[in-house]
């Protein structure tokens, strides 16, 4: 069974530093690309990074840009956010979730972890 | 970006009704559209993949249509378990977006 486990979240000061991971098992994890998106409290969904399966293309959306890294261990079978300067609107759920169906075609977003809370404040 | 939007934002219905959501996306975006469902406290689930296609162990009540910039979520008789929040993203380009979700509730 295809599955992904969030972890890392926790609560943290404005400006601090997080590091999200997603535990990936039941595929391989190094052939497909893989997304974080999230979601505010009561708020809809916000995707927040791409990378490739060979991690050669990322995408991060504005709002995380220049703040966020993501990255993968294929070898572990990890993937991971960095998030530094957090700031308050930056506390959400946030979700792995791996991609399918070529970046430049349809594609879509499945499985989606279970979610791990992120809480930036003083 | 390209912007998605949803209608109606909330609806009730009762069990067995047929129940029609709308996504309509900024600009065309061809048939690269998705559909989730998302129940409080848990991840969303993929339910329609490129406007029509429905995803493996999706019921056969639940269908997409649409292409170009108009796109629909029909769900043909209602269950108690389809309560829930729909979404619709697109991923025709970067960044991906989603609209802002219909709360489906009981009537």
């Amino acid at each position: 069974e295809v599955h992904l486990v969030e972890s890392g979240g926790g609560l943290v000061q404005p400006g601090g530093s997080l590091r999200l991971s997603c535990a990936a098992s039941g595929f391989t994890f190094s052939s497909f690309s893989m997304n974080w998106v999230r979601q505010g409290p009561g708020k809809g969904l916000e995707w927040v990074s791409y990378i490739s399966a060979s991690t050669t293309i990322i995408y991060y959306a504005d709002s995380v840009k220049g703040r966020f890294t993501i990255s993968r261990d294929n070898a572990e079978n990890s993937l991971y956010l960095q998030m530094n300067s957090l700031r308050d609107e930056d506390t959400a759920v946030y979700y792995c979730a791996r991609g399918l169906g070529l970046y430049s075609s349809p594609n879509w977003f499945d499985p989606w972890g279970q979610g791990t809370l992120v809480t930036v404040s003083s | 970006d390209i912007q998605m939007t949803q209608s109606p934002s909330s609806l009730s219905a009762s069990v067995g009704d047929r129940v029609t959501i709308t996504c309509r996306a900024s600009q065309s975006i061809i048939n690269y559209v998705n559909w989730y469902q998302q129940k409080p406290g848990k991840a969303p689930k993929l339910l329609i993949y490129a406007a029509a296609s429905l995803q493996s162990g999706v019921p056969s009540r639940f269908s997409g249509s649409g292409s170009g910039t108009d796109f629909t979520l029909t769900i043909s008789s209602l269950q108690p378990e389809d309560f829930a929040t729909y979404y619709c993203q697109q991923s025709y380009s970067t960044p991906r977006t989603f609209g802002p979700g219909t709360m489906v509730d009981i009537k």
